[in-house]
């Protein structure tokens, strides 16, 4: 079964330091992952994704993640954290093929404090 | 351009009672799919329609009904409410129904069951 760990529930770092969001996969074949962000009271935002291709994978806001196959992991990555980043972190996954369903994880919430 | 929207943005019913809720696509999106996303925990997936024929099902009660129209917007029902049926209700719209589509969310519709 498909399934997607976000390991820590609260991440916090301080503004202009570099900020990871970890997540880890379990998925048969090759994995389609996601990257979004909810800010309160509003919908998710597509932040990033990887399909194939380079494992450094940059998406929007300056944030990039990068795919490690081996270690079934998919960490988001900022080198230098805002305040303004300071929201709700989702990894999502699908497989492969028929199965549509996108796998979520439970969130990071992460604070960046000035 | 518009992003997805859906409506309404709040809603409070009691137990027992019907409920829809609507959802506009981005323009050239195909595809919509609903998740439900309770506090404290990432979005469960609830169906996915493209052109008009569902491609996927969560595990969710037969309560819980869609359609998507031939303008692509779409409509969830929720018979019979129960008091865990309170939640927010996301919509996202994508190009087509592939596995590796970007998913674009709307605002979300509150829901609460008295």
């Amino acid at each position: 079964a498909q399934s997607v760990a976000q390991p820590e529930d609260q991440v916090n770092v301080a503004e202009g330091n570099p900020l990871t969001v970890k997540c880890t996969y379990s998925v048969s074949g090759n994995p389609y992952l996601f990257w979004y962000v909810q800010y309160p009271n509003r919908g998710l935002q597509f932040l990033l994704k990887y399909i194939t291709g380079d494992n450094l994978v940059k998406g929007s806001y300056g944030f990039e993640a990068e795919f490690n196959k081996s270690q079934t992991s998919f960490h988001l990555k900022k080198p230098s954290a805002l305040v303004s980043d300071s929201a709700l972190y989702f990894c999502a996954v699908r497989g492969a093929g028929n199965n549509r369903k996108l796998i979520w994880g439970l969130g990071t919430s992460l604070a960046v404090n000035p | 351009d518009a992003g997805v929207t859906q409506s309404p943005t709040h809603l409070i019913k009691t137990r027992g009672q019907h409920v829809t809720l609507r959802c506009s696509p981005i323009s050239g999106h195909k595809s919509v799919s609903w998740y439900q996303q309770v506090l404290g925990q990432g979005p469960q997936f609830i169906f996915q329609y493209y052109e008009k024929e569902e491609r996927g099902r969560g595990n969710f009660p037969d309560r819980f009904s869609a359609r998507q129209f031939p303008n692509y917007s779409s409509e969830l029902n929720v018979n019979a409410l129960l008091l865990g049926d309170s939640a927010l209700y996301l919509c996202a719209s994508s190009l087509g129904g592939g596995s590796t589509d970007t998913q674009y969310f709307g605002p979300g519709t509150r829901l609460t069951v008295l």
